[in-house]
């Protein structure tokens, strides 16, 4: 079992709409979450980072924890063309970090 | 604060040749990692450093790749013997040691001929 799992998508969302991007981990003991943005050839952007100690709101960003069935999600409100990338999940265990293979996602005009 | 920066941004060499890459890290990080990544992946842990020591290293990384981050500023990583499948982009990141937020740099893409 992978350490991070993410539903590669394509998810489509149309502009304004809220995306709701998933992530599961494997290790119940994680406690560091991250959330990055990739554009197609150019390397991951850090947008959110949640620890364990509850729920994290930054602008149009939200990264919820749900330790009890080990998912870490992110909502994006107010959807923009500028957010299609590729969302990557990554957790923190051990001194290394764990990335999904990441969720693409598109904002229709 | 002029962020993680690495060089070459691009190399092209064909099978067989050893190649170097240089990673210069944010100023006051002393955490390092290295990660390659390839299309429709995430990126793959190699080895990390906390200051000079590197303190772990993949098991699915070959004896033909060795870093160093001899003055725990930058760091290069080496393959040797290049072949076709090492074709990837390597990411460098760093990072505090708490906080350890990782930023990564622009990535070296290499492509094997």
């Amino acid at each position: 079992q992978k350490e991070v799992e993410q539903n590669s998508g394509p998810l489509s969302v149309p502009e304004g709409a809220i995306a709701s991007l998933n992530c599961t981990y494997s290790d119940r003991g994680s406690q560091s979450f991250f959330w990055y943005r990739q554009y197609s050839g150019k390397s991951p952007e850090l947008i959110m980072f949640i620890y364990s100690n509850g729920d994290k709101e930054d602008g149009r960003f939200t990264a919820q924890l749900n330790k009890a069935s080990q998912y870490v999600s992110l909502l994006i409100r107010d959807s923009q063309p500028s957010d299609s990338a590729t969302y990557l999940c990554a957790v923190y265990i051990g001194n290394q970090f764990y990335f999904g293979t990441g969720t693409s996602l598109t904002v229709i005009p | 604060d002029t962020g993680v920066s690495q060089d070459p941004r691009h190399k092209i060499t064909k099978r067989g040749q050893n190649v170097t890459f240089r990673c210069d890290p944010i100023s006051e990080h002393n955490r390092l990692y290295w990660y390659r990544q390839t299309l429709g992946q995430g990126p793959e842990f190699l080895t990390y450093f906390q200051n000079e020591a590197q303190l772990e290293k993949s098991r699915l990384l070959s004896d033909r790749f060795s870093a160093e981050r001899p003055k725990g500023s930058f760091s290069t990583l080496e393959i040797q013997r290049t072949e076709q499948g090492d074709s990837a982009m390597y990411l460098c990141a760093s990072s505090l040691t708490s906080p350890y937020e990782q930023y990564f740099g622009p990535g070296t893409r290499l492509t094997v001929t």
